[in-house]
């Protein structure tokens, strides 16, 4: 079956550094992606692995490991707009997108 | 302003009815994509069309359909509703069929009463 995994809620102080991980199990591997999304408001994408290794996007860094079906992304310097829903999908051989439950990260003062 | 449009914004309307939803993707996007989002369902991937054709399909219903035309806009078509229908519907559009990097609309909200 298809599934992916994230913790439901993180609280982070703001300046610091949080890490969201993310587990999936689904059919194929073809792509694995970031979205942020603000309450009330559309998702916005993020980041995107498809190969091992740690992608670098300013504040922003995602890592992926297809051998243990893991990625995290780490969010720097933590402000307290970053306070929103992380989504993690994994793209299968299907082409079909699975979506994380995401990560409701609030961001204090 | 991702540059993807939807119509209407909100629709309010009864179990049994049926309903279309619209998507303008952004100028030069070939592909478009519809998702559901709901409270106990999370984020769930319905359909992709790339340049009028059938690209991809996800968990949409057979009471649901889906087309892109040749203007690249695209409707998706909700029949026989029923009150678990309700939810927010994006549409998401990207250059290509392959391309990482999809751009969201602003979606729309469907109460079925």
């Amino acid at each position: 079956g298809q599934n992916i995994d994230q913790p439901t809620e993180m609280t982070a102080t703001e300046g610091a550094i949080v890490q969201i991980n993310c587990t999936y199990q689904t059919s194929g591997f073809n792509g694995l992606f970031w979205y942020q999304q603000h309450a009330g408001e559309a998702p916005t994408f993020l980041s995107y692995n498809v190969l091992d290794g740690l992608e670098e996007k300013g504040r922003f860094s995602s890592f992926l490991s297809r051998s243990k079906g893991y990625s995290y992304l780490l969010l720097k310097e933590l402000q307290m707009k970053d306070s929103a829903s992380y989504l993690c999908a994994v793209r299968d051989y299907g082409q079909n997108f699975v979506f994380g439950p995401g990560t409701r990260l609030s961001v204090l003062p | 302003d991702s540059g993807v449009t939807q119509t209407p914004k909100h629709l309010i309307t009864a179990t049994g009815q049926r309903v279309t939803l619209r998507c303008s993707p952004r100028s030069g996007d070939l592909s478009v994509y519809w998702y559901q989002q709901s409270l106990d369902q999370g984020l769930q991937f319905l359909i992709q069309y790339y340049n009028g054709e059938e690209r991809a399909k996800g968990n949409i219903l057979e009471r649901f359909s889906a087309q892109q035309f040749p203007d690249l806009h695209s409707e998706l078509n909700l029949s026989s509703l029923e009150l678990g229908d309700s939810a927010l519907y994006f549409c998401a559009s990207s250059v290509s069929g392959s391309s990482y990097e999809q751009y969201f609309g602003p979606g729309t909200r469907l109460t079925v009463t």
